[in-house]
């Protein structure tokens, strides 16, 4: 099983701050890596596929790089909306697999 | 605009079967674009992929899970369900629906619903 692990834990920050999340695969994924954000009672929502795809939508302050093992999600300037936990999730041979734990980035 | 709503059960004894339905609105199952996915999250935790299905029938499970699980499709009501059996306390999550794009990932979702195991 492929196992993605997501750095850091908790990430805090103030808004307009920019934000550099990190999601490593313990085993290349090529460019299949998606980010969901999740609001507390809600469900997650698609920010990137592809590992740099903006899904449809998401607003160009969201960017996703990478590929192989490693991945970043970076949003550029904070809104007070942002705060939130965001996954990262692999497919490997196109089929759905593993998330990762998620990092939650957090008001200052 | 696409829309998927979970229904069920909230709480289901230990050793029983979970069932849950995903009414799918707003787009058509048999279109055979997408697949179909259920996913679980724990309270507090994070998610787990549990399978998806595609308007065939065809299936493919999280094999963590496979040995417990079974997701149909009725293409004339336009939703899919699961079923997972010998369920544990250890199966207590908020259970999601979602549209499964392939590489395109999980575009759409359900609200999720909780499903809580206990006698």
């Amino acid at each position: 099983e492929i196992v993605l692990t997501q750095s850091p834990a908790t990430l805090s920050l103030s808004p307009g701050e920019r934000a550099t999340l990190s999601c490593r695969a313990s085993q290349s994924v090529s460019s299949y890596l998606a980010w969901y954000q999740q609001k507390p009672g809600q469900a997650p929502r698609l920010l990137i596929y592809d590992a740099s795809n903006r899904a449809t939508g998401i607003p160009a302050r969201f960017s996703g790089s990478g590929s192989g093992t490693d991945f970043t999600l970076t949003i550029s300037s904070l809104e007070p909306e942002d705060f939130a936990v965001y996954y990262c999730q692999q497919r490997s041979n196109w089929l759905p697999g593993t998330f990762g734990g998620g990092t939650k980035v957090e008001i200052k | 605009q696409v829309q998927l709503q979970e229904s069920g059960p909230g709480l289901v004894k230990p050793s029983q079967t979970l069932s849950l339905t995903c009414t799918v609105s707003g787009g058509s199952i048999s279109s055979g674009d997408y697949y179909w996915s259920w996913i679980r999250q724990p309270p507090g935790k994070g998610l787990e992929w549990i399978g998806y299905i595609y308007y065939s029938g065809s299936t493919y499970y999280n094999p963590s899970l496979k040995s417990r699980v079974t997701i149909s499709v009725d293409t004339s009501k336009n939703q899919f369900s699961l079923k997972l059996s010998s369920v544990t306390a250890a199966d207590t999550a908020v259970y999601y629906c979602a549209r499964d794009g392939g590489p395109m990932g999980f575009d759409y979702w359900g609200q999720g619903t909780l499903v809580t195991v206990s006698s």
